[in-house]
């Protein structure tokens, strides 16, 4: 069975950091573009990063560009997200997502499957 | 970046009926690029349709998926209980892939 699993989130102060973590399985996790896409409270969805299946390329929404990075540990099947610098605005419940097919080379593409999602707040 | 306005807002309809649901995105969203995912409370989304027409695995065939030009259409032929929660529009044409507002279906 594919299997993603997020852990990390967590209470945060403005201008506080975190790291977020996504372990898969049931699944070749290296062949795979994987992203984080995220939901504010009572809100839609909005994409946040994406990694490429070697971690050569990697790609973020401008609202987190400088703020967040994407990484991918493949000897562990492991997704992370380090978030600095985090405002109220980054509020969220964070999900990581298997994105597009096998080897594919095309980075933007549809999600499948989520992980149940690790919630984020930043509040003082 | 392709902005998606999905309308309704709200669909009330009651089991059995048909649900449409629509997708209209600001400018054309190239090789069929557009998913739909359905999201119920306290639950991740989930890949209904992708490339506009091809369903996801284990998806049933009351859910297709369609479009004309820029507008894209989820139609569910006869819903059952197991579907009233919100749906969204994904198009992954373009960096940064965009998501619609969402549509709630909601029992009437």
């Amino acid at each position: 069975e594919v299997q993603l699993v997020e852990s990390g989130g967590d209470l945060v102060q403005p201008g506080g950091s975190l790291r977020l973590s996504c372990a898969a399985s049931g699944f070749t996790f290296s062949s795979y573009w994987m992203s984080w896409v995220r939901q504010a409270p009572g809100k839609g969805l909005e994409w946040v990063a994406n990694i490429k299946q070697d971690g050569s390329e990697k790609n973020y929404v401008n609202s987190v560009k400088g703020r967040f990075t994407i990484s991918r540990d493949n000897a562990k099947n492991s997704l992370y997200l380090q978030m600095d610098s985090l405002t109220a605005e980054d509020t969220a419940v964070y999900y990581c997502a298997r994105t597009g097919g096998p080897g594919w080379q095309k980075g933007t593409n549809w999600f499948d499957p989520w992980g149940q999602g690790t919630l984020v707040t930043v509040s003082s | 970046e392709i902005v998606l306005t999905q309308s309704p807002g709200t669909l009330s309809l009651a089991p059995g009926e048909r649900a449409t649901l629509s997708c209209r995105a600001s400018q054309s969203v190239s090789n069929n690029f557009l998913a739909w995912y359905q999201q119920k409370p306290g639950q991740a989304p989930r890949l209904l349709i992708y490339g506009v027409s091809r369903r996801a695995t284990g998806i049933p065939d009351r859910f297709t998926g369609g479009e004309s030009g820029t507008d894209f259409t989820l139609t569910i032929s006869r819903l059952e209980p197991e579907d009233f929660a919100v749906y969204y529009c994904q198009q992954y044409d373009t960096t940064p892939g965009t998501f619609g507002q969402g549509t709630k279906l909601e029992i009437k």
